[in-house]
């Protein structure tokens, strides 16, 4: 079975700052991570995804995350967040062969302050 | 175009009663998936299904029924509802293509056993 831990609860930043969300995965065999986040009284939605190729993966809103397998790590990162990027981000992780069923972290609490 | 449609939004129950929480799709998906959110503990499958009659269970099934009838509606019953099951419900659906396709969520049944 795979697991994902979020290292941060909560990370509290100001306004055009830089932010890294953490995020550590462990599984016996070859993974599929996603980053998702959800705004205030929504649902989920991706950001981006890691399946293969290039470890450097952009998504939307100028996010961006790296997927290190020997640190088996997949951090998400923004060079400069604006209020508007205050929201809950989900890890997930999947096994190749386990289709949409993902398994997510605890979920980190970006806050971003003027 | 809806996507994922979940009703209700609210929903306040007693100790024992039944209920079922609707959930439709109208993207034509195979894969429909509940899940349940908690605060600390991200999100944790119930229930998913990769296709009309066909359904299997998540990581905390237990005290849940689902049932797929229809491509497009995957509900999700609560027999005789308990305290340890307030939680906030999202319903998810994607293609099942073998390979892992983005989730789209709907916004949430948020319910409290009393």
């Amino acid at each position: 079975a795979q697991s994902v831990t979020q290292l941060d609860s909560q990370v509290p930043v100001f306004e055009e700052a830089p932010v890294e969300l953490r995020c550590n995965y462990s599984s016996s065999v070859s993974v599929y991570l996603f980053w998702y986040v959800q705004y205030p009284n929504q649902g989920l939605q991706l950001l981006l995804k890691y399946l293969s190729g290039s470890t450097l993966v952009k998504g939307i809103n100028g996010f961006e995350a790296e997927f290190n397998k020997s640190q088996t790590s997949f951090h998400l990162r923004k060079p400069s967040v604006h209020i508007s990027d205050t929201a809950e981000y989900f890890c997930a992780v999947s096994r190749e062969t386990s289709g949409s069923r993902l398994t997510f972290g605890e979920g980190t609490q970006l806050t971003v302050n003027p | 175009n809806a996507g994922v449609t979940q009703t209700p939004k609210f929903q306040v129950l007693k100790t024992g009663q039944s209920m079922t929480l609707q959930c439709a799709q109208d993207m034509n998906h195979e894969y429909m998936s509940w899940y349940r959110q908690d605060p600390g503990m991200g999100l944790r499958l119930i229930h998913y299904s990769v296709g009309a009659g066909i359904t299997d269970q998540g990581e905390v099934p237990n005290g849940y029924n689902v049932s797929r009838s229809t491509t497009e509606d995957f509900p999700l019953r609560l027999l005789s509802a308990a305290p340890s099951q307030t939680s906030v419900y999202f319903c998810a659906s994607s293609r099942w293509t073998g390979y892992n396709e983005k989730l789209f969520f709907g916004s949430g049944t948020q319910l409290s056993v009393l």
